[in-house]
Parts: C-alpha cells; structure tokens; sequence
C-alpha cells in the first residue's frame, strides 16, 4: 500500500519570502504521480502543480516549484515570493500509473500561514 | 470555481435520519469521486465511478450508498449514520479513464455533522 507523509502539520512564512513543504512517501511501484494541492479556507481544493515519476526534470508553475527525489522518495513544495493569497492547507497526493486505477492518497495536509 | 458543486454546503443530521449529499460537474468529465475528510487525518477516497459505472468501493460501510445516474451527477445517500461520520465529503471529477494523467477538480464540499 502506497503512505503519503506530511511532517509539517503547520507552517508559517513571511509576505515575499520562500517556504518549503515536505513530503514522503512509500511505495514499491515505479511509474507514478505525485501531486500538491491547495485548500483554502472555506474554499474548494485546487491541484498546484503535478509531477510525473518518470520525468527527471522538476515540475515548475509561476511561483511553485517542487524538488522531487524519486529515489528518497520526497515531493518538497517551493513556494517563492510567498502571498497572503497562499495561505491554506496544502495536501501532497500519490496516484499509481496504471488504468482505471484512480486510488489517490493524500498526505495529512500541511497548514501553511502568511504573515503581512 | 472549479465547476463542480455540492450541495447541502453544510448538513445537521440525526443517526436515525436519512439525508443525501449531490454533488454536479460542469465539465464534461466522465468520472466522478466521493472523498472523506475528517479533521487531521488524510482525504479517503470513497467510492469512484467511471462512465456511470463504480469502480472503487475502499471499504466503505454499507450506511453510505452512492448513485450515479448519468455523468454529471453523483449522490451519496446517507442512513443511520454514526458521530464518527462526522467529516467534511468532497466530491471531484476528472475526465475519464486514465485518472493518474488528469486533474481532479475538487467541489466545496458538504460539512455533515451527526448528532
């Protein structure tokens, strides 16, 4: 069975600075995403950004970044130039590459605040 | 807005009550999912159903009853439920078949409270 593992329940981080936020995971497979996604409060949950297992290269959108290493298996989230927009709980989630398998795990989720 | 809805948004029930969750996707997808999200655990993922059809049943007791008469709408009816069932119940869609290649796109979800 594939775990996802979010360390950090809570975060906090500067107006315009960069914060990171990690995740793990475990899992025998070897083709697979890995996903973050973003719920803010009383609002719908939006996927961030996605990363595919067997790209090497890290997957980037505007501010967000992630630092992936497959074979640590870690999936760390950058937020750069961070906004009070961000501030929400962001889930990191693992989907196995195989069809019609639409099993995706969440982590816990890790509360992320930005202070003005 | 992501283009699914839900409603109610929030819903007060009893253990003997029967109530159902709705849940409406505007895009044009062809699978639909029902997640748990209790408070400081992980999203569970329900049930998923594919072209109308269900997919993936992870264990869920039988007081939870998922329908899905077309595409577009998936409902979860709900009797003598427990307090622990107290959670909040996100319904997404994604386009189709090969779910690990497609986003899913999260509704605001229903806030049910069992008394």
């Amino acid at each position: 069975a594939q775990t996802v593992t979010q360390s950090q329940p809570e975060m906090s981080v500067q107006e315009a600075e960069t914060v990171t936020l990690s995740c793990t995971y475990d899992t025998s497979e070897s083709n697979y995403y890995l996903f973050w996604y973003k719920q803010p409060p009383s609002r719908q949950m939006i996927l961030v950004i996605r990363q595919e297992a067997y790209k090497q290269q890290n997957a980037t959108e505007n501010r967000f970044s992630v630092n992936f290493q497959k074979a640590a298996k870690s999936f760390s989230l950058k937020i750069s130039d961070s906004q009070l927009g961000d501030t929400a709980m962001y889930f990191c989630a693992f989907m196995k590459l195989l069809n019609n398998n639409n099993d995706m795990r969440f982590g816990a989720g890790t509360r992320l605040t930005v202070k003005p | 807005e992501t283009g699914v809805t839900q409603t109610p948004r929030h819903l007060v029930m009893g253990m003997t009550n029967k109530k159902s969750l709705k849940c409406e996707q505007h895009l044009g997808h062809n699978a639909m999912y029902w997640y748990k999200q209790s408070a400081k655990k992980p999203l569970e993922l329900m049930f998923v159903y594919n072209f109308k059809e269900q997919t993936e049943n992870n264990s869920v007791p039988s007081r939870f009853s998922p329908e899905c008469p077309n595409s577009s709408h998936l409902f979860l009816h709900l009797h003598t439920l427990q307090p622990e069932d107290s959670a909040l119940y996100l319904c997404a869609s994604s386009q189709g078949e090969l779910a690990a290649q497609e986003t899913q796109y999260f509704g605001p979800g229903t806030r049910l409270l069992v008394l």
